[in-house]
């Protein structure tokens, strides 16, 4: 099972573009790589998913470089609102069954 | 459009007893999964369901059991209440057509046991 590893923390001003990065040393050739946001009380929320390269949705960007073994979360001019915890896993194909959700990285945006 | 509904969303038990957390998805998804989390901790397993009829052993199985007789309901037993069984459960499905899939997620259930 691949390993993420995550800063435990980061803070933000309102508008800044804020970039959250995952390690991923030994990713495996069939996993995927896919970000979920949690409010406090909430369920995770689907953010984004990629296997290589750039991945954009209206919400975030998702950064792979060649290797695959690390990938950054690129959110861009964050409010108020996105102060949560983000979440990195990765996974092969096949459900989340093998796939671990660690500790996260708990964003707080500042006014 | 309900998606992933559980009840109750909040319980107090009292040691020794035993409840049923019960979700339902309306989405048609084959996958579907128990989670448990404690305070400022990530998500860990419990069991999990790749169809009606069969279920799976997660991370953290112990002192709990499911079961799938249909594609919508996936409840997770509580069998001798226990502490440590003190958590917010969260019942999640999928439909894996790329990839791991997305996981939609149900607005959690509130568990003390005293």
């Amino acid at each position: 099972l691949a390993k993420t590893t995550q800063p435990i923390s980061m803070d933000s001003y309102e508008g800044q573009e804020v970039n959250i990065t995952c390690s991923h040393n030994n990713i495996a050739t069939n996993d995927y790589i896919t970000w979920y946001q949690q409010f406090p009380s909430q369920g995770p929320r689907f953010i984004i998913q990629g296997y290589k390269t750039k991945v954009t949705n209206e919400v975030a960007s998702l950064f792979i470089p060649a290797d695959r073994k690390s990938s950054t979360l690129s959110l861009p001019r964050v409010s108020l609102s996105d102060t949560a915890v983000y979440y990195c896993l990765v996974g092969e194909s096949g459900g989340y069954q093998k796939v671990t959700f660690g500790t996260g990285t708990k964003l707080q945006v500042i006014p | 459009n309900a998606g992933v509904t559980q009840t109750p969303k909040f319980r107090i038990l009292k040691i020794g007893q035993s409840m049923t957390l019960q979700c339902t998805q309306d989405m048609n998804h084959n996958y579907m999964y128990w989670y448990r989390q404690d305070p400022g901790m990530g998500l860990k397993l419990i069991y999990y369901s790749v169809g009606a009829g069969i279920t799976d052993k997660g991370e953290v199985p112990n002192g709990y059991n499911v079961s799938r007789s249909t594609t919508e309901d996936f409840p997770l037993r509580l069998e001798l209440a226990a502490p440590s069984q003190t958590s917010v459960y969260f019942c999640a499905s999928s439909y894996v057509i790329q990839g791991t899939g997305e996981l939609f997620f149900g607005e959690g259930s509130r568990l003390t046991v005293l």
